[in-house]
């Protein structure tokens, strides 16, 4: 079955302990991307991949960082967590974004809803 | 970044009525995406417009991608309990480009 599963689900944190929300794909997509979902705002996007060991900043980049070592797998790193970045976030992945077919949807992972206390 | 601009933010809707909820933007988009997100889970395409003009289909849902390409539209007819969820709008300037998305709209469902 096509996934993309992230975890934790639920995580509740404290200001500045590193935290990683593990993101993994198995459908062999080369696009994977994390977005941020707060009310009113729709999905914002903090950095995507192209394709291993490519990455590049999205909308709202500032205090994560991400790495792209394997293409199945694209976790998201807290450094330092803040309660500005309390928030849901989605991993999704695509076969590509250099072509818009009706079979290259994006899917999306469950979601990890992140409070940082 | 930009963002589209969805309305309405939320629907309170009784069953069997139909739905409305458009998307605009000030700048063109060539691709147009409709997604559905159950409570809990991610979103879930739903319908993908890829002409101005284009009216798509799929069951009881019906998008279209206003020919001034700033602006689609997606109507759900005769809704039922199962239709509840936030629903998101996307857009794409290119193929390559990131999807740009909507804020979301909020359908609830009284049975």
């Amino acid at each position: 079955e096509a996934q993309v599963t992230q975890n934790p689900r639920y995580l509740i944190t404290v200001t500045g302990k590193k935290l990683t929300v593990t993101c993994s794909q198995n459908m062999n997509h080369e696009y994977m991307s994390w977005y941020r979902q707060d009310p009113g705002l729709g999905l914002r996007q903090i950095y995507y991949s192209m394709n291993v060991e490519v990455t590049d900043k999205g909308d709202v980049p500032e205090g994560y960082k991400v790495s792209r070592k394997e293409k199945r797998n694209f976790p998201l790193i807290l450094e330092s967590p803040s309660p500005n970045q309390t928030s849901l976030y989605f991993c999704a992945s695509s076969l590509s974004l250099t072509y818009v077919l009706a079979k290259n949807i994006q899917y999306f992972g469950a979601g990890t809803r992140l409070s940082v206390l | 970044g930009q963002q589209l601009n969805q309305s309405p933010q939320s629907m309170f809707i009784q069953e069997g009525e139909d739905v409305s909820m458009n998307c605009t933007s000030s700048s063109i988009f060539n691709t147009w995406l409709w997604y559905k997100q159950d409570p809990g889970e991610g979103p879930v395409l739903l319908i993908a417009l890829y002409k101005a003009g284009e009216l798509t289909s799929n069951g009881r849902l019906t998008a279209q991608f206003g020919i001034t390409r700033k602006d689609s539209f997606l109507n759900i007819s005769a809704s039922i309990p199962s239709d509840v969820g936030i629903y998101f709008c996307a857009g794409q300037k290119n193929a390559g480009n990131m999807l740009t998305f909507g804020g979301g709209t909020r359908l609830m469902v009284k049975p």
